[in-house]
């Protein structure tokens, strides 16, 4: 099947840093790329959609200027962090939707998840 | 707003045990119904799918029938192996993407 990869699975930061994940499409070329974040013992929650080539669309309650998504090229979308904080904590996971076909906005590929521990 | 509400974890079985991990769901319109693994190290997978009131999903020998009239989709499999120990997400379809289940931690013992 499709591969997503994403990148770092688990960073730890400092406090008021800034950290980047990245989101990789390994085979196809994705259009479509959302941003999960999960907090423990909770669901996945959709943070963000990021579309190549436009602004990302944020689900309410999610902070535009804190969560920076730019999906630059149909292969790579990324998610930064900025001034994190320990509230940041969380598992962040990315998922891409192949324009082909395989997958639709409710069946997509997921990235292996990145841990975000922020001391 | 759409919510997907699963059992609680760990759940724990020993090998060849049957498994049930309940599911069930609140919607608008008709959505989809999915199970996803995710094994540890690894991200995500799609395991099996639903999309109208009484499909049944199947793959690897798991199955889960799309009960509209009990808003249910649960999980089940007659003989789990210690390959199955994986965390399950079910998950719902809608027109704004995915809603997932908390999740639910399975451990199969030898």
């Amino acid at each position: 099947g499709a591969v997503v990869s994403q990148h770092p699975s688990w960073v730890i930061c400092k406090s008021g840093t800034s950290v980047k994940i990245e989101c990789r499409s390994l085979d196809f070329q994705a259009t479509t790329m959302f941003w999960y974040r999960q907090f423990p013992k909770q669901s996945l929650m959709l943070m963000a959609t990021s579309n190549e080539g436009s602004k990302a669309t944020y689900e309410q309650g999610v902070e535009k200027d804190k969560f920076l998504i730019n999906h630059a090229s149909l292969t790579l979308s990324t998610l930064t962090v900025t001034s994190a904080h320990p509230e940041d904590s969380s598992f962040y996971i990315c998922s891409a939707r192949d324009p082909r076909g395989r997958g639709t906005i409710t069946e997509a590929f997921f990235g292996q998840g990145t841990r975000l521990t922020v001391v | 707003g759409d919510s997907v509400t699963q059992m609680e974890g760990p759940v724990t079985l020993s090998e060849e045990a049957f498994l049930t991990i309940n599911c069930t769901y609140t919607a608008t319109g008709y959505p989809s119904l999915f199970w996803y693994v995710q094994y540890p190290g690894e991200g995500l997978q799609l395991l099996l799918k639903a999309t109208k009131a009484d499909d049944k999903g199947s793959n690897k020998g798991f199955e889960a029938t799309y009960r509209k009239e009990t808003t249910s989709f649960h999980l089940e499999k007659g003989s789990v192996q210690v390959s199955d120990s994986a965390v399950y997400f079910c998950a719902l379809g809608g027109a704004d993407g995915l809603t997932f289940g908390k999740g639910t931690h399975l451990i199969i013992q030898p």
